[in-house]
């Protein structure tokens, strides 16, 4: 069956890196999603990854994929108290692209 | 419109009474989700519309719960002689087909079910 998991806090200093990691079951997933999700708001869609990637940049963001060992991780540089949010990854399987799964959410909490 | 709206944003219902949540996704996406977040929780998925293709509605808990969308645009969710355990945020998301580039959600409704 389909099951992502992620821990559910981190705490990293202003100006730190932080890394967020996620384990899902599926290996016919195809695509794997970071979602942010700001207090009071709906998510909002930070980054994809295709199975056929092994990282993906875009900026501050880097997502790493093992497929090996089906993990997925979500490397925020230079984090900023802004970045304070819970973090979902989301898996797609293939042939069921109608929906998504995710996991329970990475609340980040950055400290001054 | 620009984003997936949802209203009401907050919602407080007596145990009993019937709720109706609106969703009014990205004009062009043809794929609606409703899912449902409970209070540290992850996102329970509840159904799925793919234009005029039968509903998924393999996640909806109970009876009580119906959602139907109308000329493909607009969903209506609605919960029937609602309890306690029905408190939640619901969100609204939409997408292109497949929802292979992720997708855009709602800010969500608040549900509290006293």
């Amino acid at each position: 069956g389909e099951d992502v998991e992620q821990s559910l806090f981190l705490s990293v200093r202003e100006g730190d890196s932080s890394v967020i990691n996620c384990t899902y079951t599926d290996s016919s997933s195809t695509y794997l999603y970071w979602y942010k999700q700001e207090p009071g708001a709906g998510l909002q869609l930070l980054t994809y990854i295709f199975s056929n990637m092994d990282m993906k940049q875009d900026q501050r963001l880097t997502v790493l994929l093992n497929k090996k060992d089906k993990h997925l991780s979500l490397r925020i540089a230079d984090t900023q108290t802004g970045d304070s949010a819970i973090y979902f990854c989301a898996e797609s399987p293939t042939g069921s692209a109608r929906q998504l799964t995710f996991g329970s959410g990475t609340q980040l909490t950055v400290l001054p | 419109g620009a984003g997936v709206s949802q209203s009401p944003s907050n919602k407080v219902t007596e145990k009993g009474k019937d709720v109706e949540l609106r969703c009014d996704p990205i004009s062009g996406h043809t794929a609606l989700y409703w899912y449902r977040q409970s209070l540290g929780q992850g996102l329970e998925f509840l159904i799925y519309f793919q234009g005029n293709s039968a509903p998924d509605k393999s996640g909806l808990p109970s009876d009580r719960f119906s959602a139907e969308r109308t000329g493909g645009s607009v969903s209506t969710l609605t919960i029937q002689r609602t309890q306690q355990e029905d408190s939640a945020v619901y969100l609204c998301a939409s997408s292109f087909p497949g929802g292979r580039y992720g997708y855009t959600f709602g800010s969500g409704t608040r549900l509290t079910v006293v």
